[in-house]
């Protein structure tokens, strides 16, 4: 059974461009949930996707987008970025919107200059 | 409005002291509650959901509705169980959890 993975590990870019984010689902997990960790803050949620639908959002802007494919794996989008989308972010991924707990990733470290 | 208090961010006691970690929420219906933790170098795991009420590595949490806290306790503490601890919440009728900042321990010889 194999976990959930992220990439890259670590990621540098310049304010105003885009990033994507890749993570690949645990096995038999049809769930991926999103956040954003900043330095000494606790995990904040940005959305979830459920067999391809988004079906939950935080307090993000639009220009954070997703999507989750057909073997449940998710990408998070990042337009125009800020130097205060600087963070790490943590992909996590259940059975069914979380039944049974969440399985994270060991996250992206995303730098903005 | 749902909130996860930690007032701890930095606990420090001695290998075989009590400890317990705080953590206070703010929700006006019936939340689920979890315990996650990050060990250094590793990635956030879960450590303990109220429903479930089990010991996990020595732990417990009681959900104390009255108070609205859920509170981690371990009688004696490891120098293994030094890592940050993360308090969670989950509304009935929603699907993401709701972080605090975090308690980092720390469990000196």
């Amino acid at each position: 059974e194999t976990g959930v993975t992220q990439s890259p590990t670590h990621l540098i870019k310049t304010r105003g461009q885009q990033v994507t984010l890749r993570c690949s689902s645990q096995s038999g997990h049809n769930t991926v949930s999103w956040y954003q960790q900043a330095l000494g803050q606790g995990p904040q949620f940005i959305f979830q996707y459920y067999r391809e639908e988004e079906n939950g959002r935080g307090n993000f802007p639009p220009r954070f987008s997703g999507l989750q494919f057909p073997n449940y794996s998710s990408e998070l989008n990042v337009n125009a970025l800020e130097l205060d989308d600087s963070a790490l972010y943590l992909c996590a991924s259940s059975f069914n919107q979380g039944f049974g707990g969440y399985t994270f990733g060991s996250g992206t470290r995303l730098t903005v200059v | 409005a749902q909130r996860v208090t930690q007032p701890e961010k930095l606990l420090s006691v001695f290998k075989g002291a009590p400890v317990e970690l705080k953590c206070n929420y703010s929700y006006s219906g019936s939340p689920e509650l979890f315990w996650y933790v990050q060990y250094s170098r590793q990635r956030l795991q879960l450590l303990l959901r109220h429903i479930s009420r089990e010991s996990i590595k020595g732990f417990t949490a009681d959900l104390n509705k009255g108070e609205t806290s859920f509170h981690l306790k371990k009688p004696f503490a490891q120098e293994e169980d030094s890592a940050m601890y993360y308090c969670a919440l989950r509304a009935n009728s929603g699907y993401a959890l709701n972080f605090g900042k975090g308690t980092s321990l720390l469990v000196t010889p």
